[in-house]
């Protein structure tokens, strides 16, 4: 069964900073997704990528898929305390995902 | 308000109780999922449901039922509580016959089993 492992498991930045997360699978990605959870509430919905090579990015976030389509990584310039919080990959198919354990992201000013 | 709703929001129950937590959507989604999350362990899925008559068991449904009422309600049943248990569950949706997978989450239960 595929499985996603991220790193780091944790991260703390200085405002203002640049970070990135990777989330790296086990088996070839046909779609990967990126998902924000605030601390103790649900999941919203970030980008998708599907193609090898493929980059998308939204307001300061910017996501990539490896040509190989086995690892993505998740880049924030110039982070905001807004940018705090758990961000979890998830792969899958059209019937159902998996998840990576998340990254947690702190932000201090 | 919130297109995909989850009642109750926080649940404290004892070994042994049964408990039922529901999921509402006004998305229009066909499928809908539960998932629970641990902290170290990510989110697994537990029950997922294509339509009203089409219920699946995810990777860790033992303990758990699901009850599919209509389109727009997904309940998850605990039918004798354990403390391991214990976890924020989430209830998500998404449309089928697209070329990919979005899915739309609620805001999450947190149930505590003492």
């Amino acid at each position: 069964s595929q499985e996603l492992e991220q790193s780091p498991q944790s991260l703390i930045v200085q405002e203002g900073k640049n970070l990135t997360i990777n989330c790296t699978s086990s088996k070839t990605l046909y779609g990967l997704y990126w998902y924000k959870q605030k601390y103790g509430e649900g999941l919203i919905f970030l980008m998708m990528l599907q193609k090898g090579g493929e980059e998308k990015s939204h307001e300061k976030i910017t996501a990539k898929l490896d040509e190989k389509k086995q690892q993505s990584s998740l880049h924030i310039t110039a982070s905001q305390p807004s940018h705090a919080g758990i961000y979890l990959c998830g792969a899958g198919n059209t019937d159902k995902l998996i998840f990576g354990t998340g990254t947690r992201l702190q932000v201090f000013p | 308000d919130a297109d995909v709703t989850q009642t109750p929001r926080n649940r404290i129950t004892k070994t042994g109780k049964r408990i039922m937590l529901e999921c509402s959507q006004t998305k229009g989604h066909d499928r809908m999922y539960w998932y629970r999350q641990d902290p170290g362990l990510g989110l697994r899925l537990i029950y997922y449901s294509f339509d009203v008559k089409d219920i699946n068991k995810g990777e860790i449904s033992d303990g758990y039922s699901v009850s599919r009422q209509a389109q727009a309600k997904f309940s998850l049943s605990l039918e004798s509580a354990i403390p391991n248990q214990t976890a924020l569950y989430f209830c998500a949706t998404s449309l089928s016959g697209r070329d990919y997978n979005e899915q739309f989450f609620g805001p999450g239960t947190r149930l505590t089993v003492l």
